[in-house]
């Protein structure tokens, strides 16, 4: 059974970096194909694609907050870390990890999801 | 970057209705649309892959097609548990991109 659980605080203050960690079970992100990915959702908004990292550490970031996030991983301990700068209250939002995989190697899709963790950005 | 056009917004339709959902994209996507569904408080569920394969467990009503850079997905018979939000997904280039999702609504 494959899981995914997002972790980290839950209230953050303007201009402070947010840390949230993915902690997954029941596949290997060394395994050709695989990815984390990190997806966000503003309460009563869309979702927001974020960034991906894949097996071989490749990884994917949104244009308009690249230079704000990085997202590793720690295969070892079944990890994977978003980092996100300088953030602000438009930052507050439910944080989700997901997997995605494909044995042709060109994941596509996100088939599992964490059950996401609301952070919310405030003085 | 691709763009995911989404339509409508919101509907409301009957238990047993047919619904249907449109995604237009700015460029050829080569099959890399998904689709998921959405309820309240929870996290999205994938429903659909490579624009038509249904993920395993996912009721044969679900039911996705392309037409060009347009992309559908049918509800075939919409039942109480589908009233969620849904939304279509690109993975053809990176970044990957989300449509802005379609409610639907009991009516």
């Amino acid at each position: 059974q494959i899981t995914l659980k997002e972790s980290g605080p839950t209230l953050v203050k303007p201009t402070q970096t947010l840390t949230l960690t993915c902690s997954f079970s029941g596949f290997s992100l060394s395994r050709s194909g695989a990815g984390v990915g990190w997806i966000r959702q503003p309460p009563g908004k869309a979702l927001e694609w974020l960034g991906l990292i894949l097996w071989d550490d490749g990884k994917h970031y949104s244009p308009s907050l690249k230079s704000r996030l990085t997202i590793s991983k720690d295969t070892s301990k079944n990890q994977v870390v978003l980092t996100m700068t300088n953030v602000d209250p438009v930052d507050t939002a439910t944080y989700y990890c997901a997997r995605t995989y494909d044995s042709s190697g060109y994941p596509h899709a996100f088939n599992i999801w964490g059950q996401g963790t609301l952070v919310t950005v405030s003085s | 970057d691709v763009q995911m056009t989404q339509s409508p917004s919101s509907l409301s339709a009957s238990v047993g209705d047919r619904v249907t959902i449109t995604c237009r994209a700015s460029h050829d996507l080569v099959r890399r649309l998904a689709w998921y569904q959405q309820k309240p408080g929870k996290a999205p569920k994938l429903l659909i892959y490579r624009v038509s394969t249904l993920e395993s467990g996912v009721p044969s009503r679900f039911i996705g097609s392309e037409s060009g850079t347009e992309f559908t997905l049918t509800i075939s018979g919409l039942q109480p548990e589908d009233f969620a939000t849904y939304y279509c997904q690109q993975a053809y280039t990176f970044p990957w991109t989300f449509g802005q999702g379609t409610k639907v609504e009991i009516k």
